[in-house]
């Protein structure tokens, strides 16, 4: 499986935009991007994903890079409940198993 | 629309007894998956099942755990003689047959406790 390097933490204030990236450089044709976070004491939550274009959610926008070997999460309004560790993850699609790596822990400050 | 269950929410262990985790997949899911959350780390692949098949337990330790997804009921991971590096959060998620690329639906895990 290809693999994702994030940032171990990153801090933000409430209401204001957040811009989580994660580095896919050996991203093949067919993967797709997944984001998944984990709020405290609870099991992981889909957030996004996407394979080309950039894709918007209620819960965020994915901009995928045009090489593909980068892609951002953003969310746009950072709430307290975004609080939590955010999970880039490739899926080659045979089986949709997922590999997570240790992820981004988000800290928003009021 | 009930997500993924999982239970017990919480489950305590002396050394050496059986831990039995059951998981009930989203209305008109047929995949599983369950995975390992070590305290202070993060998520670790253990097996992937169809109804009444393994098909990856490429994470699986190779002695004293089991799964099962049988044609009726939950899916089980079931953890023989526990020890105490068994205690972690033991996490279960659902979803469609593979290639149509839908997200994983997640529970929210059971905590299992070996003193």
């Amino acid at each position: 499986d290809a693999k994702t390097t994030q940032p171990n933490s990153m801090e933000s204030n409430e209401e204001e935009p957040v811009h989580l990236p994660c580095n896919h450089s050996t991203i093949s044709g067919t993967d797709y991007i997944h984001w998944y976070r984990q709020l405290p004491s609870q099991g992981p939550e889909y957030v996004i994903h996407g394979l080309t274009s950039n894709v918007n959610n209620r819960m965020a926008s994915l901009a995928i890079a045009e090489d593909r070997k980068s892609s951002t999460l953003i969310l746009h309004r950072a709430t307290l409940r975004d609080a939590a560790v955010y999970y880039c993850i490739l899926d080659g699609g045979a089986t949709n198993k997922l590999i997570f790596g240790t992820g981004t822990l988000l800290a928003v400050q009021p | 629309n009930a997500g993924v269950m999982q239970n017990p929410r919480h489950l305590v262990r002396r050394r050496g007894q059986e831990a039995r985790l059951r998981c009930s997949p989203m209305k008109g899911h047929s995949h599983v998956y369950w995975y390992r959350q070590l305290p202070e780390e993060g998520l670790k692949f253990m097996v992937y099942l169809q109804k009444e098949n393994i098909i990856d337990e490429s994470g699986m330790p190779k002695e004293r755990f089991s799964a099962e997804f049988p044609k009726e009921g939950p899916s089980i991971l079931r953890i023989q003689q526990v020890v105490r590096g068994d205690s972690a959060a033991y996490f279960c998620a659902s979803s469609p047959p593979p290639g149509a690329r839908s997200p994983l639906h997640f529970g929210n895990g059971t905590r299992l406790t070996v003193t």
